[in-house]
């Protein structure tokens, strides 16, 4: 079964401080995308950072890293300084090659940032 | 980037009545269009998968007759919640892909805004 699983429900962290959100995956896909996106109180869902199954080094997006380890299946989500702003639910998902487009969800993380 | 646009952003209807949201994408041709529902504090929950000028396919659970979903061009289509109930109140989200001709991430999806609907 392809499944996402995201185990810290909650996160406080100090800002300024580097975070680490837990993600780890199964699929027996040889070809497929993890992602990761940021939803604020408003809704919206906010793309943050991709990692291909096949990509040799990983991914990075300004203060966005992604911790990929492909043996491990796990695809952990680096934040680093973090600001007031981060201060939102954190959803990794995943995208078989065959799956027509369609992510498999994990249960999102909720991470807020202390003053 | 791409963009998606999501109308209405917040509806409030009384129970018995149907809505229709609409969801666009601004700036590239969609050839799959998701509608996911999200409860307070859940992830999203996938409802069906369109594909423009084909009829939509459901997720087991999601009843087709009640949440009626239209791709009627590639930068269109609309969910229609018909009959509502207050249970139906959620958080629903339409995202888009332009597939594999002009995506640079390939499974990217594009997310509208939103739409917050409450049935009294």
């Amino acid at each position: 079964a392809q499944k996402i699983t995201q185990t810290q429900p909650g996160m406080f962290v100090q800002e300024k401080e580097a975070v680490t959100l837990d993600c780890t995956y199964d699929t027996s896909d040889p070809s497929y995308g993890l992602f990761w996106y940021k939803q604020p109180s408003s809704g919206e869902m906010i793309f943050l950072i991709y990692q291909g199954s096949y990509d040799q080094q990983n991914a990075t997006e300004g203060r966005y890293s992604l911790n990929f380890q492909k043996a491990r299946k796990s695809a952990n989500l680096v934040i680093s300084a973090s600001q007031l702003g981060d201060s939102a639910m954190y959803f990794c998902a995943m995208s078989p090659m065959d799956s027509n487009y369609q992510l498999i969800w994990g249960a999102g993380t909720k991470l807020i940032i202390k003053p | 980037g791409a963009v998606v646009s999501q109308h209405p952003s917040r509806v409030i209807c009384k129970s018995g009545t149907s809505v229709k949201i609409e969801c666009r994408s601004l700036d590239f041709q969609a050839t799959t269009m998701f509608w996911y529902r999200q409860f307070p504090k859940q992830s999203l929950m996938l409802m069906a998968t369109s594909n423009e000028g084909s009829k939509a396919t459901y997720e087991q659970g999601v009843e087709k007759d009640k949440f009626l979903i239209n791709h009627a061009s590639l930068t269109l289509s609309t969910l229609t919640v018909t009959s509502a109930h207050p249970e139906d109140s959620s958080f629903y989200i339409c995202s888009a892909t332009p597939g594999t001709s002009g995506g640079t991430i390939y499974n990217e999806q594009f997310f509208g805004p939103g739409t917050r609907l409450t049935v009294l």
